[in-house]
C-alpha cells in the first residue's frame, strides 16, 4: 500500500514549457485534490475532484487544468510555465463522506523550478 | 469557513510537553477541529481531529472547551524529530469545502 504517488519529484522547466504532473492513490479514495506550497507559506488548493469524473476550481486555480483520469489517479497540467509558478505541488487523497470527518492523505510533493 | 489564528513558531526542549493553542472564534456548529503536522520536503501528516472536550491518541492530544472558539494541540515529552510546522484547521463536516491551511506554527525542539 503506497498511499499517494507523485511524479517526477522534481522538475526544472523554461518560461512558456508545458508539463503534467502526476499523482496516483491506492486507497480507493473518491476525492483528490491539488495544492501548491510556497515558501515558507501555508498550502493553496487549485483544483481538486469529490469524484470521479468532476473537477472543480480551488482558491488558485488560473494557469492549470486537471484530469481524473480514472479513482485512481488526478493530473495536473501547466500549459505555458511561468515563473510564478514556482513551487511544491502537493497531491492529496480522501474518503470524503458528507456527515463524515474528513482526513486527508498527502503525496511527497513534486518541487517544480520554472526559469 | 472559519478562520484561524496560531502562533508563527515556537521553541522547546527535548522531554518538555508542547501546547500550541490555535482560536477560532467564528466556528460553526457543523465544524470540527483538524491538526496537520508537517516536515520539512514533505506532505502534511494528519495527527488528531474532534469536536469538543478531549480527543487522545497515541501522538497528540486535543482540547477543546465547551464554546469552541480554541483548541491546544499537546504533544508529550517531545523529541528532536517533533520539529515541524503544526497547522490547525477547521473543517465543515457538511462536504463541499475543502481544507484552508494558514501559515502553521512552526516548532523547533531544541537539545
Amino acid at each position: 500500500n503506497a498511499g499517494v504517488t507523485q511524479t517526477p519529484k522534481f522538475q526544472v522547466l523554461k518560461t512558456g514549457q508545458s508539463m503534467t504532473l502526476q499523482c496516483a492513490q491506492d486507497m480507493n479514495h473518491n476525492s483528490m485534490y491539488w495544492y501548491r506550497q510556497d515558501p515558507g507559506m501555508g498550502l493553496r488548493l487549485i483544483y481538486y475532484s469529490a469524484s470521479e469524473g468532476t473537477t472543480d476550481k480551488g482558491e488558485v486555480p488560473n494557469g492549470y487544468n486537471v484530469s481524473r483520469l480514472n479513482k485512481r489517479e488526478f493530473s495536473l497540467r501547466l500549459e505555458s510555465a511561468a515563473p510564478s509558478q514556482t513551487s511544491v505541488y502537493f497531491c492529496a487523497s480522501s474518503r470524503r463522506d458528507r456527515g463524515s470527518w474528513e482526513t486527508q492523505y498527502f503525496g511527497p510533493g513534486t518541487r517544480l523550478l520554472v526559469l | 469557513l472559519a478562520k484561524t489564528t496560531q502562533p508563527i513558531s515556537m521553541d522547546s526542549y527535548e522531554g518538555q510537553e508542547v501546547n500550541i493553542t490555535c482560536s477560532h472564534n467564528n466556528i460553526a456548529t457543523n465544524d470540527y477541529i483538524t491538526w496537520y503536522q508537517q516536515f520539512p520536503s514533505q506532505g502534511p501528516r494528519f495527527i488528531i481531529q474532534g469536536y469538543k472536550t478531549k480527543v487522545t491518541n497515541e501522538v497528540a492530544s486535543l482540547f477543546i472547551p465547551a464554546d469552541r472558539k480554541s483548541s491546544t494541540l499537546s504533544l508529550p515529552r517531545v523529541s528532536l524529530s517533533d520539529t515541524a510546522v503544526y497547522y490547525c484547521l477547521v473543517v465543515t463536516s457538511l462536504g463541499g469545502n475543502m481544507l484552508t491551511f494558514g501559515g502553521g506554527t512552526r516548532l523547533m525542539v531544541k537539545p
